[in-house]
């Protein structure tokens, strides 16, 4: 399968644990997105590398999110002390460039607890 | 920010049925994407519009972009049972590379066979 993978699948934490998610985009993807959706919701854009580059990130990622994407290739977005208000599906897409389609992963399902 | 309302939110068809959905923004988009989404999955794109006026189909189908820019419709004719889950639409502003999309809330849709 080359498509876009996420893991874990699933994360059951307690508030205030850290948490890592790692997304491996497409092979070649120079673009890569992170992005949140809550139920009922719409994905809503965290931020966005180009290579590994990290270029924009969105009011929505406070201090205690970090996101990497050491060698252009896959990427890790990590939470601390996480919150309640963290619970979300977060979704990490990637794309050749800014102009082409930008494919999902099956994102990560966070329950904080 | 840029807000996308998406209408209707649900819909309850019966199969053979057409569906129109569409999405109105209050700025203008270069691009306009729509997106199918099943349960545990991340979004699927559909169809990509890159011009004011443009009609695409994707076989059953057909999305427009909006003449102002600011606005687009999604059809699905003869829908089937497999036509059921989520569709977002999702805007690209204008005199931007960065390729992040801004998403609607979705339309839930249900077919009934």
């Amino acid at each position: 399968d080359t498509g876009v993978s996420q893991d874990p699948r699933h994360k059951i934490t307690k508030r205030g644990q850290n948490v890592t998610f790692r997304c491996d985009p497409i092979s070649e993807h120079n673009r890569l997105y992170w992005y949140r959706q809550t139920l009922g919701q719409g994905p809503e854009f965290l931020t966005y590398f180009q290579n590994e580059a990290q270029l924009e990130k969105s009011r929505l990622l406070s201090d205690r999110f970090s996101a990497e994407r050491p060698k252009g290739s896959f990427s890790t977005l990590e939470i601390q002390r996480t919150e309640q208000g963290d619970s979300a599906m977060y979704l990490c897409a990637s794309s050749l460039t800014a102009y082409n389609e930008q494919f999902f992963g099956p994102g990560t399902r966070l329950t904080v607890l | 920010g840029q807000q996308l309302n998406q209408s209707p939110q649900s819909m309850f068809i019966q199969e053979g049925e057409d569906v129109s959905m569409n999405c109105t923004s209050s700025s203008i988009f270069n691009t306009w994407l729509w997106y199918k989404q099943d349960p545990g999955e991340g979004p699927v794109l559909l169809i990509a519009l890159y011009k004011a006026g443009e009609l695409t189909s994707n076989g059953r189908l057909t999305a427009q972009f909006g003449i102002t820019r600011k606005d687009s419709f999604l059809n699905i004719s003869a829908s089937i049972p497999s036509d059921v889950g989520i569709y977002f639409c999702a805007g690209q502003p204008y005199n931007t590379n960065a390729g992040k999309s801004t998403f609607g809330d979705g339309t839930t849709l249900t077919v009934k066979p």
